[in-house]
């Protein structure tokens, strides 16, 4: 079983849908939760972190994390087809101290259709 | 302020060969690390350097070995390419964290 589940897809929406984008995973250690897109044939892009449990929201973004549950969400609100890409979830249990490593799961390939 | 580079963009290389990427990291930043991405496999942490110290390693063989420099740019060698090595290979530094990594645009190694 892998340490981090994301469901690959592919996820498609009409324009201006709510997307809903999740991750399990099995470690407890786990703090740090990242998202990342990824464009075709380009690096990912880090999108937005938080630490330990709790919502945080940047513009038409929003994570969740529960870790009593093992369980993250990324939303995106009024999706547009610029959003299509590779949303990859990432997950570190030590963040501050730069010896982590990042954790991925195998990201969701979304299509946001005009 | 320019993002983390990575060069070069495409390697082509055969069998048996071997192969050296390099990293330049965001200025300022002092870790980087390198990642191995593959459809099959998403994307595998190889190692990550502080200082010009190896702090962490992941699950390859030896043949993947890796070095930091006192400006903080990286390299990567892999040793002896196999067929399985054909993968992006992503680099990606950090100032606080490697919660905040920022990724380069990857270099695509084709081993044939």
């Amino acid at each position: 079983q892998k340490e981090v589940e994301q469901d690959p897809g592919p996820l498609s929406v009409p324009e201006g849908a709510i997307v809903s984008l999740n991750c399990t995973y099995s470690n407890s250690a786990f703090q740090y939760f990242m998202w990342y897109r990824q464009y075709s044939r380009k690096g990912p892009e880090l999108l937005m972190y938080t630490y330990s449990s709790g919502n945080k929201e940047d513009g038409r973004f929003t994570a969740q994390v529960d870790k009593s549950s093992k369980y993250i969400s990324l939303f995106i609100r009024d999706s547009q087809p610029s959003d299509s890409a590779t949303y990859l979830c990432a997950m570190s249990s030590d963040g501050s101290s730069n010896t982590g490593k990042l954790i991925f799961g195998q990201g969701t390939t979304l299509q946001v259709k005009p | 302020k320019a993002g983390v580079t990575q060069t070069p963009r495409y390697l082509i290389k055969t069998r048996g060969q071997q192969v050296t990427l390099s990293c330049s990291p965001i200025s300022g930043h002092r870790s980087v690390s390198w990642y191995q991405q593959t459809p099959g496999q998403g994307l595998q942490f190889l190692f990550e350097y502080f200082s010009e110290t190896q702090r962490n390693k992941g699950n390859f063989p030896g043949r993947f070995s890796g070095r930091q420099f006192s400006n903080s740019r990286s390299e990567m060698n892999v040793s002896t390419l196999e067929l399985g090595d054909s993968a992006l290979y992503l680099c990606a530094s950090s100032f606080r964290g490697v919660a905040e990594a920022f990724f380069g645009q990857g270099t695509r190694l084709t081993v044939v």
